[in-house]
């Protein structure tokens, strides 16, 4: 099973609100990914966890909050956010993110579309 | 810099019309190149890592084969349902991320 799901599929929030985006996986794979995507745009990376830590961010504005409770488990905790942050928000996983794995393929969920209004 | 190129960017087939998108990089350390499919709307589906120049990979009607400078995925009497975005990503080993190209548009017409 190579699934990765997310929740909710859709999300309109206003500039004001604070709202979570949630990612699951039972692969046992120890790096989640948060990309953002835009239309017509490849994946841009905002954040990696490598066994609960934090390993990348990528210079992500503030506003973007990422949580890993555990392996399975990624969340992107959003406050104040503006219109240009409305995309489609992307988690991946796969079996580590570091030198030495056997693999370093990454699978997507669904994506979560957010709107900001 | 390390760079990935997608060409074209958009084709189009007549159902049956075999062809290959192109995946062109100038990295410094390649660790794996990955292709993958995605449909509009939703997330990329893994379809292929190729590791070292010369390894080729298929499934069903695609083959993708690397070399020391690009990558390409073949597309042999494509159906409708090939139609979507292909994306190519680069692994590195300086830096523990994904490049992804812009991605090549593929719209197979019966």
């Amino acid at each position: 099973d190579t699934e990765v799901t997310q929740t909710p599929k859709h999300l309109v929030m206003g500039m004001t609100n604070k709202k979570s985006l949630k990612c699951e996986q039972h692969m046992g794979h120890r790096a989640m990914y948060w990309y953002k995507q835009k239309a017509k745009k490849p994946p841009e990376l905002m954040f990696v966890y490598s066994y609960e830590k934090l390993s990348i961010n990528e210079s992500v504005p503030s506003r973007f909050s990422p949580e890993c409770p555990n392996s399975s488990l990624l969340n992107l905790h959003l406050h104040a956010l503006q219109p240009e942050d409305s995309a489609l928000y992307l988690c991946a996983s796969s079996q580590e993110s570091s030198l030495g794995a056997s693999s370093y393929e990454q699978y997507f969920g669904p994506g979560t579309r957010l709107t900001v209004t | 810099e390390d760079q990935v190129t997608q060409s074209p960017e958009a084709l189009r087939l007549q159902e049956g019309e075999s062809s290959s998108l192109n995946c062109s990089y100038t990295v410094s350390g390649l660790r794996g190149l990955f292709w993958y499919r995605q449909d509009p709307g939703k997330g990329p589906e893994f379809l292929f890592t190729l590791y070292s120049a010369g390894e080729e990979k298929e499934k069903e009607r695609l083959k993708a084969t690397l070399t020391k400078k690009e990558s390409f995925l073949h597309i042999t009497a494509p159906k409708p349902e090939d139609s979507a975005t292909y994306l190519c990503a680069v692994l590195t080993y300086n830096f523990n991320k994904f490049y992804f190209g812009s991605g090549t548009k593929l719209n197979v017409k019966p």
